[in-house]
């Protein structure tokens, strides 16, 4: 299976200062097509997971602008430009491009 | 927009076979998507536990395979997961999703059902 891994696990934030969060997968995720199949999922608290972006950079309707993807090959970044109370919860991200498809182990933004 | 629910048993006996449904409304189980199950063990993260696309085909995470079978119903417009053998290691919030794509990760998610193995 390919092993997706996240950094930092846990993320305290200010509110309004910007967010990093690292995903790196154990081989790279370009598939044949030559598109790269990496996904972040976003899930508050209680809540089921909701996509936020797919395909590297391409974000769902109804995501706020703040939120942005980038990355190639095996190294990939979910950033938030300026954090909102709303954002707090566990970011995954999560590899479409082999079977089975795995997540990442979470990265829990926080409020500082 | 596709809304899924999902029902099903919230407590399962060691050794025993795990089954739930998945309704869908909003959008055809006979289409040209992705149905999918994923599931959470609790303070966890997520596990993808495999799909049906194409009417009926499967894929399956070989941490299940041999236990589990995905199928749908045309005729509720829903779809199944059944996992056979089940231990307390398969407590967990499993959840229905759907994906438009065979890559794109999934745009519409169950609210989730608890599940919890034990005697």
């Amino acid at each position: 299976d390919v092993v997706m891994t996240q950094s930092p696990l846990s993320l305290p934030v200010t509110l309004g200062q910007p967010a990093s969060i690292s995903c790196r997968s154990s081989q790279s995720l370009v598939y044949s097509d030559g598109n790269t199949y990496l996904n972040w999922f976003q899930q508050r608290p209680g809540q089921s997971p909701r996509r936020l972006i797919y395909m590297v950079s391409n974000r769902d309707s109804g995501v706020p602008d703040r939120f942005s993807g980038s990355g190639s090959g095996t190294d990939f970044t979910l950033e938030i430009s300026r954090v909102e109370a709303e954002d707090v919860g566990v970011y995954y991200c999560m590899q479409g491009t082999y079977w089975p498809h795995t997540f990442g182990q979470g990265t829990k933004l926080e409020i500082k | 927009q596709v809304q899924l629910q999902e029902s099903g048993p919230g407590l399962v006996k060691p050794s025993g076979t795990l089954s739930l449904t998945c309704a869908v409304s909003g959008g055809s189980i006979s289409s040209t998507n992705w149905w999918i199950w994923v599931r959470q063990p609790p303070g966890k993260g997520l596990e993808w536990i495999g799909e049906i696309y194409q009417g009926g085909r499967t894929n399956y995470n070989p941490s299940v395979m041999g236990r589990v079978t995905m199928s749908p119903d045309k005729s509720k417009n829903q779809f199944s997961l059944k996992l056979t053998s089940v231990t307390a290691a398969d407590t967990a919030v499993y959840y229905c999703a759907h994906s438009a794509t065979w890559s794109a990760g999934m745009d519409v998610w169950g609210q989730g059902t608890t599940v919890t193995v034990s005697s």
